[in-house]
């Protein structure tokens, strides 16, 4: 069955670094863009990145310009999220999600805490 | 950036009503518009895509409609299961590809 899954997750101090990963496997990870979106405790989900399905496109929201790296390994059937300069405000879980497909189905993972506190 | 405003913020109703949620653009999004349940703990769920088509595997009873700027979610008879925190997104002009501030439906 398909299956995203999150990984690194973790609490860190502000200023330090973190990457995350979201294997998967279950469906043609190759063909789908891919995004993240947080959430942080209580509050609404937050779309933070998306690469399209060969790394030829990537945007992020302007809250982690320049700060957060999107990258995938088709190889690997993974993506990642390296998040530097961390600050409290990105303290969320973290979801991986696929694209909406043209059969109206999308994939998410369960997610993964990331705490920035001192 | 597109702000989603989400109409009512929570919503009492009792199983076996009928729910209509709304969602606003503050430009058009023509029909780029989707519609998530959450519940706590998980991950959204994806029900409506492209501002009117059901998500696979939804129920019958989820209907979206609307273009624009002005979009309903409905929820034709409330099952127990319906209870649930619902999200709008837009996905016609982005980035960011922005979510509403959500609305709680909870067992009147």
């Amino acid at each position: 069955q398909v299956q995203l899954v999150e990984s690194g997750g973790a609490v860190v101090q502000p200023g330090t670094s973190l990457r995350l990963s979201c294997a998967a496997s279950g469906f043609n990870f190759r063909t789908y863009g891919m995004h993240w979106v947080r959430q942080s405790p209580g509050k609404g989900p937050e779309w933070v990145a998306v690469i399209w399905y060969d790394g030829s496109n990537i945007n992020y929201a302007a809250s982690v310009k320049g700060r957060f790296t999107i990258s995938r390994d088709n190889s690997k059937n993974t993506l990642y999220l390296q998040m530097n300069s961390l600050r409290a405000e990105d303290t969320a879980v973290y979801f991986c999600a696929s694209q909406i497909d043209y059969g109206g189905t999308d994939y998410w993972g369960q997610g993964t805490l990331v705490i920035v506190s001192s | 950036e597109i702000v989603l405003t989400q109409s009512p913020a929570t919503l009492s109703l009792s199983p076996g009503e009928r729910a209509t949620l709304s969602c606003r653009a503050s430009q058009s999004v023509i029909t780029s518009l989707a519609w998530y349940q959450q519940k706590p703990g998980q991950a959204p769920r994806l029900l409506i895509y492209d501002a009117s088509n059901r998500a696979t595997g939804i129920p019958a009873r989820f209907s979206g409609s609307g273009s624009g700027t002005d979009f309903t979610l409905t929820i034709s008879s409330l099952e127990p299961e319906d209870f649930a925190v619902y999200y709008c997104q837009q996905r016609s002009n982005w980035p960011p590809y922005t979510f509403g501030q959500g609305t709680k439906l909870e067992i009147k």
